[in-house]
């Protein structure tokens, strides 16, 4: 079973600054089912970004994402006051769901 | 604009049970596979199970753990998406959340419904 880290567990940064966020897979994966997620209070948690570098559907273009392998990133630049939230990276292979520990990024 | 709205969640006593509704709008409900991801207090996510369209069956995937005592299931008429939950564990204390799962990726998630399982 494939296992997903991310890195780091939180983030303190200020509006305007650049996050990068890091998602490793336990051995490679298939990138066309590597995706991300936002979660904050009270909302929907939404989908960001799929085949690990396609961004969802009415998502900002400050928010993309890279990587393949087992190595995949998260960035989002010039933070917005909304942006501050937990985001998760989650994984598809053999019919199994795999999702990442997420990151929390706080406002610094 | 998609939404998925659960309704069902509560306290209920360890060995009972609930059922879970999502009532689906915004989107051609019998062409989705459909879900429920959920998570635990301060715990991560857990993928839960998925039902395929009725045209592939409307056949159903469960984890191991919840495999004999969750059973998912879809109503087309209604646009819904049902969880009927048996036999429940105090570890099944968790959000459910509604998904629809396009390409091995979850597009749309509902606000989630609170289920708590405690004596």
């Amino acid at each position: 079973e494939i296992v997903l880290t991310q890195s780091p567990g939180t983030l303190s940064l200020s509006a305007g600054e650049r996050a990068t966020l890091s998602c490793r897979a336990s051995q490679g994966v298939n990138s066309n089912y590597l995706a991300w997620y936002q979660f904050k209070p009270g909302q929907a948690p939404r989908l960001l970004i799929y085949g690990a570098s396609s961004r969802a559907t009415g998502i900002p273009d400050r928010f993309s994402g890279s990587g393949s392998g087992t190595d995949f990133t998260l960035t989002i630049n010039r933070l917005e006051p909304e942006d501050f939230a937990v985001y998760y990276c989650q994984h598809y292979s053999d019919s199994v769901f795999t999702f990442g520990p997420g990151t929390n990024v706080d406002i610094k | 604009e998609v939404q998925l709205v659960e309704s069902g969640g509560g306290l209920v006593k360890p060995g009972g049970s609930l059922r879970l509704s999502c009532a689906a709008s915004g989107f051609i409900f019998s062409n989705a596979w459909m879900g429920w991801v959920r998570q635990a207090p301060g715990k991560g996510l857990e993928w839960v199970g998925r039902i395929r369209r009725e045209t592939e069956g409307a056949t159903p995937d469960h984890i191991a753990p919840v495999k004999g005592r969750f059973t998912i299931s879809r109503d087309d008429s209604r646009d819904t998406l049902y969880l009927q939950m048996n036999s429940l564990k105090t570890e099944d204390t968790a959000i459910y959340y509604c998904i629809n799962e396009n390409w091995g990726r979850f597009e749309n998630w509902g606000l989630g419904t609170l289920v708590t399982v405690s004596s």
